[in-house]
């Protein structure tokens, strides 16, 4: 079975361009994660989205980011204008929720590495 | 709010040394704690879980232990080998996400 796939996997852009990010989540799974990882830090949570609605968004900058999952299955992260402070590594995540069940497991994508100049 | 302290990096061990990795947390309740690991070139993965308090989580050789009376969930192996060379990242799950630190860095050296 085909893990969470991420693309592209290195994107370097001059400051002020857009950018987008495309992200797969494994078959079935309904929650879908985007986490931002600067270097040396831990990733920590943009959006959770559960089927095709944003259900926290809290820590997106929407100024400048904004995201979509149509259909509840692909999501796209985009960032317009970036700017030098952007570079980073973008995470992409999956899992299945099930009622309130706990902790779900998180399986992540590869990461598409950001480089703003 | 909920968070995650663990020991700065980088590690650095010869093969077959004994690891252990701090971490502490805070929080409120007694939420999952995870250990994640990041190898070269690879996206984050799932190494081991513990839901409640006493358990045990455990694979590949590794181990941690949820211990509520000093908040620490510290991740050890008994014998590290080169192929565990990655980056750690201990975490909990909080508001339905996960929580993650900062992330220590591992070498080992033949």
């Amino acid at each position: 079975e085909a893990g969470v796939v991420q693309s592209p996997r290195y994107k370097i852009i001059e400051k002020k361009q857009p950018v987008a990010f495309w992200c797969n989540p494994i078959s079935g799974h309904n929650t879908l994660y985007w986490y931002l990882q600067n270097l040396g830090q831990g990733p920590e949570l943009l959006i959770r989205y559960e089927n095709e609605e944003a259900v926290d968004d809290s820590q997106l900058p929407k100024d400048r980011f904004s995201a979509e999952r149509l259909k509840g299955v692909d999501s796209t992260l985009k960032i317009q204008p970036a700017e030098l402070g952007d570079s980073a590594v973008y995470l992409c995540a999956s899992s299945l929720t099930q009622g309130s069940s706990g902790a779900n497991v998180l399986t992540f994508g590869a990461g598409s590495r950001l480089t703003v100049l | 709010g909920n968070s995650v302290t663990q020991m700065e990096g980088p590690v650095t061990l010869s093969e077959e040394a004994f690891l252990t990795i701090n971490c502490t947390y805070t929080a409120t309740g007694y939420p999952s704690l995870f250990w994640y690991v990041q190898y070269p070139g690879e996206g984050l993965q799932l190494l081991l879980k513990a839901t409640k308090a006493d358990d045990k989580g455990s694979n590949k050789g590794f181990e941690a232990t949820y211990r509520k009376e000093t908040t620490s969930f510290h991740l050890e192996k008994g014998s590290v080998q080169v192929s565990d060379s990655a980056v750690y990242f201990c975490a909990l799950w909080s508001a339905s996400k996960i929580i993650f630190g900062s992330g220590t860095r591992l070498s080992i050296r033949p």
